[in-house]
């Protein structure tokens, strides 16, 4: 079993919806909790950094981490077809092994006009 | 700020033979950490390098190496080409500050170099 699983699969919304992506985990020493978007034949951009529970906002964009359960979320508000892309959430523990970042396998997002 | 460059962006080997790409962090940053991507195993941690120093390591094997320069920019080898080597391997540069102040050190990614091993 992977220390990361993202959840759902593929997803295809329409545009303006409020979308959410999901990722658990089973490696409780993580206190670093990132989201990155990847374009096609991109490298991951930062979207969201978090340190340990509770929530955080971006705009459109609120990060959640709840420690007890090991679960993270990304919620995107009304939703653009710009944001079409691939969602991968990513984790690490503290301390020297804050920049080894172990990812999910990444969620393919469409939104559609 | 110019952000993470990688080059070669593409790259066409043969097995066999061996391969080295760099790096430049964001000026300023002093950790660069080395990721491999690809479609069945996802994005995976290769090394971190910090001052001139491996600081971490993946999982991969001794055929991946790397290094780091006193200007922080970065190489990664891979000796002995195998077919299972063709990906995207990203570089992610930090800031790294001692004592870890949480909210600034994050990562960021450049476009990545795609190796295609034949």
């Amino acid at each position: 079993q992977k220390e990361v699983e993202q959840d759902p699969g593929p997803l295809s919304v329409p545009e303006g919806a409020i979308v959410s992506l999901n990722c658990t985990y089973s490696n409780s020493a993580f206190q670093y909790f990132m989201w990155y978007r990847q374009y096609s034949r991109k490298g991951p951009e930062l979207l969201m950094y978090t340190y340990s529970s509770g929530n955080k906002e971006d705009g459109r964009f609120t990060a959640q981490v709840d420690k007890s359960s090991k679960y993270i979320s990304l919620f995107i508000r009304d939703s653009q077809p710009s944001d079409s892309a691939t969602y991968l959430c990513a984790m690490s523990a503290g301390g020297g092994s804050a920049r080894q970042l172990t990812f999910g396998s990444g969620t393919q997002l469409t939104v559609l006009p | 700020k110019a952000g993470v460059t990688q080059t070669p962006r593409y790259l066409i080997k043969t097995r066999g033979q061996q391969v080295t790409l760099s790096c430049s962090p964001i000026s300023g940053h002093r950790s660069v950490s080395w990721y491999q991507q690809t479609p069945g195993q996802g994005l995976q941690f290769l090394f971190e390098y910090f001052s001139e120093t491996q600081r971490n390591k993946g999982n991969f094997p001794g055929r991946f190496s790397g290094r780091q320069f006193s200007n922080s920019r970065s190489e990664m080898n891979v000796s002995t080409l195998e077919l299972g080597d063709s990906a995207l391997y990203l570089c992610a540069s930090s800031r790294r500050l001692a004592g870890g102040e949480r909210s600034t050190d994050t990562q960021y990614f450049g476009p990545g170099t795609r190796l295609t091993v034949l």
